[in-house]
């Protein structure tokens, strides 16, 4: 089936340091999507791309959908403690008759004040 | 309005028991599905539903069932557990999961361990 590669698999930072994480694709993805997950909690998104190409931004986040559509990244500027958890990637793909998504391993974010 | 929740919170099971996950939204989504997530695994799918009495496997579909007779619920059934099933579940909606511009939002979790 359909991988992704999510890196890196963890990262510890300190305070104020901006954080960049990636997810690359053997195959072609529609849709490629970012969520955060706190401790004890289900994932949360954060932001959606449905272009090749796209740029998009929520807040000190920013996300991209690669212009192969094979592969998306991620940045975080100015962390703060509040960013620690897991970031999952995530892509969709509508051929078929499914649009079901496909998760990445996860990049686990420390902030050090 | 809730969301989407999910119960119990926690559950610990013997194996060859059986039992219910229950997952229910209020957001009139067509689309719902139920992942698992193991450590270093990310989150795969195990059943989806795109609408009442419609269901259809995911990635690891073994060893589960589900059922979908209303819009609001999606129980998820372990028939009999093992403890390769020991996971935290989520159960996830949509508006209809085939939109180009369509939202996932997920339960809290379930917490289950198999002895």
């Amino acid at each position: 089936g359909q991988q992704l590669n999510q890196s890196p698999q963890s990262m510890f930072i300190q305070e104020g340091e901006d954080v960049s994480m990636n997810c690359t694709s053997s195959s072609i993805f529609n849709t490629w999507l970012w969520y955060k997950q706190d401790p004890g909690e289900g994932p949360v998104l954060l932001i959606a791309l449905y272009k090749a190409g796209e740029l998009t931004s929520n807040g000190r986040l920013t996300a991209q959908f690669g212009i192969t559509r094979k592969d998306s990244f991620l940045n975080i500027s100015a962390s703060i403690p509040s960013d620690v958890g897991i970031y999952f990637c995530a892509g969709r793909n509508y051929g078929g008759s499914q649009g079901n998504l496909i998760f990445g391993k996860g990049t686990k974010l420390s902030v050090k004040p | 309005n809730a969301g989407v929740t999910q119960t119990p919170k926690f559950q610990v099971l013997k194996t060859g028991q059986s039992m219910t996950l229950q997952c229910a939204q209020d957001m009139n989504h067509e689309y719902m599905s139920w992942y698992r997530q193991d450590p270093g695994m990310g989150l795969r799918l195990i059943h989806y539903s795109v609408g009442a009495g419609i269901t259809d496997q995911g990635e690891v579909p073994n060893g589960y069932n589900v059922s979908r007779s209303t819009t609001e619920d999606f129980p998820l059934r372990l028939l009999s557990a093992a403890p390769s099933q020991t996971s935290v579940y989520f159960c996830a909606s949509s508006y209809s999961g085939r939109a180009v511009i369509d939202t996932q939002y997920f339960g809290p979790g379930t917490r289950l361990t198999v002895l």
